[in-house]
């Protein structure tokens, strides 16, 4: 059974610093991975999709990477901004199968 | 562009009551899911439908029942509500590029 483990729970950073979030998993079969953020009393909305063939996504300030043989996953934030303060989600899926498994998030607060 | 649209937003029960929850997505997606998502519990699936006409079981579905009887639309029904089943759902759609999330139900059972 996939599990899903994201450390630090919160992190709490000034304004402009560059940060990492990182998801490790325990399965290293066959999945996509895919990074979420989510708002206070909001759904989760989707940042970065990694196929299972590859290594990296970039989207503007945020670059996230799989590593399969280490089992880890992680986000990387850009010059952060208090906008950037959320909830941030990993979440490895295979699709044929209706198979998901969720980390419990990462809190983020940047502070200006 | 709505994506995935879900009705209520907001709900309030007393035990013992039935409701359904209404998730409809635009993206002709195979696969919906329903979760459940509580502090502290991480996002729990409930049920699942890999196509119209199907459904399955996730992690937690007893009290629950699904119906997908159109592509677009799939129903999360309580039959008779607890106070346990207050929490804040979630529906999902998905194909091989990832899933996509509805806005959420908030849900109070009294």
């Amino acid at each position: 059974k996939q599990e899903v483990t994201q450390i630090p729970a919160a992190l709490s950073v000034p304004e402009g610093e560059n940060l990492v979030l990182n998801c490790s998993f325990t399965d290293s079969a066959i999945y996509n991975l895919q990074w979420f953020r989510q708002d206070p009393g909001k759904g989760l909305t989707s940042l970065l999709l990694i196929q299972s063939s590859q290594r990296e996504q970039t989207s503007g300030r945020l670059n996230a990477s799989l590593d399969k043989s280490s089992g880890r996953s992680t986000l990387y934030i850009a010059a952060s901004q208090p906008g950037d303060s959320a909830t941030y989600l990993c979440a490895f899926f295979n699709t044929n199968a209706g198979k998901s498994t969720f980390g419990d998030g990462t809190t983020l607060t940047v502070k200006p | 562009n709505a994506g995935v649209t879900q009705t209520p937003k907001f709900r309030v029960l007393k035990t013992g009551q039935s409701m359904t929850l209404l998730c409809a997505q635009d993206m002709n997606h195979e696969y919906m899911y329903w979760y459940r998502q509580d502090p502290g519990m991480g996002l729990r699936l409930i049920h699942y439908s890999v196509g119209e006409g199907t459904t399955a079981k996730g992690e937690v579905p007893d009290g629950y029942n699904v119906s997908r009887l159109k592509k677009q639309n799939f129903l999360l029904g309580l039959e008779s509500a607890a106070p346990s089943q207050t929490s804040v759902y979630f529906c999902a759609s998905s194909r091989w590029y990832g899933y996509t999330f509805g806005s959420g139900t908030r849900l109070t059972v009294v």
